[in-house]
């Protein structure tokens, strides 16, 4: 089983929804890393957090460290969105991650 | 802005070749990393550095070698490269040592290599 499960693996979705993507994972951490890949490669950082929840924009992400999981809401959602969505955690002095989640946004 | 640049973003090479995938930062971070990212399997840490002249095998450092001679240069080599090494080579960096909240890597735009 792996450390880190995201989940969907892949989602499609029409502009204006409400996102949500998951994460879970059986490690203790010191905190979590959110972070986009566009088609293309770039990969972008969006969040770290260690508690509670954090907003940038039209992107929420929340952690809840008891339940050893974290959300990243997108609101109002775009077709500038669609990207892979990975999440990483931080614990025992490294970094794991997870497979990703990829979103299609359509117009 | 942190800026994290890698030498070619495609690159064919033939099975046997020597390659070298450089990279370097701007930002006097201490900490780089070299991954690899394959369709299904997310991204793996190939090896990293805490500082100039320190490597620390990642999980998949078998075929690989890196180089860290000056802080913002880390170089990822492929001895003797294989069609099983073809796949996305990103490097990263970040500025503090496993501090939680601030910890935080930045990426390159990743270099893709195709072993024929």
């Amino acid at each position: 089983k792996n450390e880190v499960e995201q989940s969907p693996q892949n989602l499609t979705a029409q502009e204006g929804e409400f996102i949500t993507i998951n994460c879970s994972y059986s490690v203790g951490i010191s905190a979590l890393h959110w972070l986009q890949q566009h088609p293309g490669g770039g990969i972008v950082s969006l969040f770290m957090l260690s508690s509670g929840k954090k907003k940038h924009g039209r992107l929420i992400a929340t952690i809840n460290i008891q339940e050893k999981h974290s959300s990243l809401h997108i609101t109002a959602s775009h077709p500038r969105d669609s990207a892979v969505y990975i999440c990483a955690v931080i614990g025992n002095y490294q970094l794991i991650w997870g497979a990703g989640t990829k979103l299609i946004i359509k117009p | 802005d942190v800026k994290v640049t890698q030498s070619s973003r495609y690159l064919v090479k033939r099975t046997g070749e020597k390659v070298f995938l450089e990279c370097v930062q701007d930002m006097d971070h201490e900490n780089m990393f070299w991954y690899r990212q394959d369709p299904g399997l997310g991204l793996r840490l190939i090896y990293f550095s805490h500082d100039v002249k320190m490597k620390e095998k990642g999980d998949i450092p078998e075929g690989y070698s890196v180089s860290r001679e000056k802080k913002e240069r880390f170089s990822l080599i492929l001895e003797s490269a294989s069609t099983n090494q073809t796949s996305m080579y990103l490097c990263a960096s970040s500025p503090s040592r496993w501090r939680g909240d601030n910890y935080e890597q930045y990426f390159g735009p990743g270099t893709r290599l195709t072993v024929t």
